[in-house]
């Protein structure tokens, strides 16, 4: 099936450091949304976006929409040994019974 | 009340028999997704219900693949006759509006 192309593949960052990773689409996503999942468990999801060009913050989590409607990108400010694990962006189309694309995930590993 | 679950955690399954997978969603949750995560990848799309039918089983990679949902609650995958390729994470996803959260998965293994 299809799947987003998210890049970084992976990341290995020291604490502290800014990280930034995105995901783009050759189609148009109404939705975007940023999972992050810890070994062994599901995605947790950390940010929804809903509108083209919009920006949101939760915590020291940002994302943004792109205005083409066919991007996203995620950025991690002042990273912490918690923020290992593997991010995936997934775009929703409206009228697709929310099914969701899933990008292929960005690895991100912290070190002290 | 709680997340949603997964039953069973792990399966190892001989190549040939059939397994069955349980999802419990959250409860109130309208609607249900599966999910299939290979070693490394994202995630692939199965099936999704809405109630207890399935409006979009366009991911189903095959008709050994099934899925049911009875009550508008618990589901059941079912892949008969496993093959080696099947080995994967199934994780089952629900949602009320279009949030979807997600459970552990089940770990299949077939050898």
């Amino acid at each position: 099936g299809q799947q987003l192309n998210q890049s970084p593949q992976s990341m290995f960052i020291q604490e502290g450091e800014d990280v930034s990773m995105n995901c783009t689409s050759s189609s148009i996503f109404n939705t975007w949304l940023w999972y992050k999942q810890d070994p062994g468990e599901g995605p947790v999801l950390l940010i929804a976006l809903y509108k083209a060009g919009e920006l949101t913050s939760n915590g020291r989590l940002t994302a943004q929409f792109g205005i083409t409607r066919k991007d996203s990108f995620l950025n991690i400010s002042a990273s912490i040994p918690s923020d290992v694990g593997i991010y995936f962006c997934a775009g929703l189309r409206t009228g697709t019974a929310s099914k969701l694309t899933f990008g292929t995930g960005t690895r991100l590993q912290v070190t002290l | 009340g709680a997340g949603v679950s997964q039953s069973p955690s792990n399966k190892v399954t001989e190549k040939g028999k059939d397994v069955e997978l349980r999802c419990d969603p959250i409860s109130g949750h309208t609607a249900l997704y599966w999910y299939r995560q290979s070693l490394g990848q994202g995630l692939e799309f199965l099936i999704y219900f809405q109630g207890n039918s399935a409006p979009d089983k366009s991911g189903l990679p095959s008709d050994r693949f099934s899925a049911e949902r009875t009550g508008g609650s618990v589901s059941t995958l079912t892949i008969q006759r496993t093959q080696q390729e099947d080995s994967a994470v199934y994780l089952c996803a629900s949602s009320l509006t279009e949030t979807q959260y997600f459970g552990p998965g089940t770990r299949l293994l077939v050898l």
